[in-house]
């Protein structure tokens, strides 16, 4: 069964930084590009970045709205995949997903990432 | 960026009833879609991929179709299960977007 599995949200004041992980299991990490995607409350789903395989290079793409305080990376070794996120606003407040997939064909059920002061 | 324009927002059915669901894109898409079911605290499951094949394990009463600009979920017999949040998804063009989301609530 493919599971992925969210953890490190959690309540953050302002210009801080948190790291989120997603742990893997059931399907092949190292053959599958990773994206994260969030929702924040009331609002619709937000994708923010994605890492491609190592087979094609490894290498990242953001979103134009996180692009320079976001990091995705990968541990193809732990089946982790992880978002690494800077200089935390208010605004990021939200639900976070990583999916599996360039076609974002898995899920996981999300951590939840509070930013307030 | 794509924009995807889903309706309804939100539909109250019986279980029995056939629903549809529709996502209109921007532009042009080819079958670059699928369709999300979600529920509270669980993770979004892809009912259908490229518009209008059936993720395995997914029961027949679910069906896409569509192509281009326009696509639509239907849920044909509605059954207590599928009472949720549905979502479309398209990813011909970086970044990918998304539908608004439908939720389907009991009549």
């Amino acid at each position: 069964e493919v599971q992925l599995v969210e953890s490190g949200g959690g309540l953050v004041k302002p210009g801080r930084s948190l790291r989120l992980s997603c742990a893997t299991s059931g399907f092949t990490f190292g053959d599958y590009a990773v994206s994260w995607v969030r929702q924040a409350p009331g609002k619709g789903l937000e994708w923010l970045g994605f890492i491609r395989s190592k087979t094609y290079g490894g290498t990242t793409e953001y979103a134009t709205s996180v692009k320079g305080r976001f990091t995705i990376s990968r541990d193809d070794y732990k089946s982790i995949a992880y978002l690494q996120m800077n200089s935390l606003k208010t605004d990021d407040t939200a639900m976070y997903y990583c999916t599996g997939g360039l076609r974002l064909d898995y899920w996981g059920q999300g951590t939840l990432v509070t930013v307030s002061s | 960026d794509i924009q995807m324009t889903q309706s309804p927002s939100s539909l109250s059915a019986s279980v029995g009833d056939r629903v549809t669901i529709t996502c209109r894109a921007s532009q042009g898409i080819s079958n670059d879609l699928g369709w999300y079911q979600h529920k509270p605290g669980k993770a979004p499951k892809r009912l259908i991929f490229a518009a209008s094949s059936l993720q395995r394990g997914v029961p027949s009463r679910f069906s896409g179709s569509g192509s281009g600009t326009k696509f639509t979920l239907t849920i044909t017999s509605l059954q207590p299960e599928d009472f949720a949040t549905y979502f479309c998804l398209q990813h011909n063009n970086y970044p990918p977007t998304f539908g608004q989301g439908t939720k389907v609530e009991i009549k």
